[in-house]
């Protein structure tokens, strides 16, 4: 079955460490993106990449960094920049064009990062 | 600049019952997508219902209904006969459109409310 895969499922860094988390999608959309919750809190848009080899950055881009290399891959590099990135980051795909204008995001299933 | 204003962050109801999620937006664009996810404790994002900017009709998914008021720019769903499972946070979202002229339409980025806590009681 299609969908989109979000590794590790849990992810503890330690103050001033560089973490990675994985997002792999195989429902062939050519859109990707990253959003941010905090605890009791809505989405927060981080960076998103509507094409291989480009991304934008979101509302909440700074301390994070992204890499779209692979139609199926848009890993999200949370680096010693981000002062709190103690959060729950979820992965989303989506097409970037159709005929049908319902056509809604596919998410993954998260990670919750913890700083220690 | 897109925003999404949910005003109730925690809305409770009793089993059986009818209950509505309320969302208002702004936006300057003419074609845009409304939606609702539901999230549940183990934070999934479940897709419940959409409305395009242009349908005339409300939307419609099983219990869930949409009540699209345009000139108002609310997007409130409505949930009826509510389960226990339906405690959950709901998000209103919306998305901008580009609409081509020779048909089709490039889709925007998402863009969130703050959510609402439902907790349904037996």
């Amino acid at each position: 079955d299609g969908g989109i895969t979000q590794s590790p499922k849990y992810l503890f860094r330690k103050e001033g460490q560089n973490v990675t988390l994985s997002c792999e999608q195989n429902l062939n959309h050519d859109a990707m993106y990253w959003y941010r919750q905090d605890p009791g809190q809505g989405l927060r848009l981080i960076y998103y990449s509507q094409i291989v080899n480009d991304f934008q950055k979101g509302d909440i881009a700074e301390g994070y960094s992204v890499s779209r290399e692979k139609k199926e891959s848009f890993p999200l590099t949370v680096t010693s920049a981000q002062k709190n990135p103690t959060a729950f980051y979820l992965c989303a795909s989506s097409i970037y064009q159709g005929r049908s204008r319902n056509y809604g995001y596919t998410f993954g299933s998260g990670t919750r990062l913890t700083v220690v | 600049a897109q925003k999404i204003t949910q005003t109730q962050p925690g809305m409770f109801v009793q089993e059986k019952e009818a209950v509505t999620l309320d969302c208002t937006y702004d936006t300057s664009d003419q074609s845009y997508g409304l939606f609702w996810y539901k999230q549940p404790s183990s934070g999934e994002m479940i897709f419940l219902i959409y409305q395009g900017s242009y349908d005339e009709q409300n939307a419609t998914e099983g219990r869930y209904s949409l009540n699209f008021q345009k000139a108002r720019k609310s997007a409130n769903l409505v949930i009826s006969a509510s389960q226990l499972g339906d405690s959950a946070m709901y998000f209103c979202a919306m998305r901008e459109d580009l609409m081509f002229s020779a048909g089709g339409t490039s889709y925007g980025k998402l863009t969130f409310g703050q959510g609402t806590i439902l907790t349904v009681h037996p």
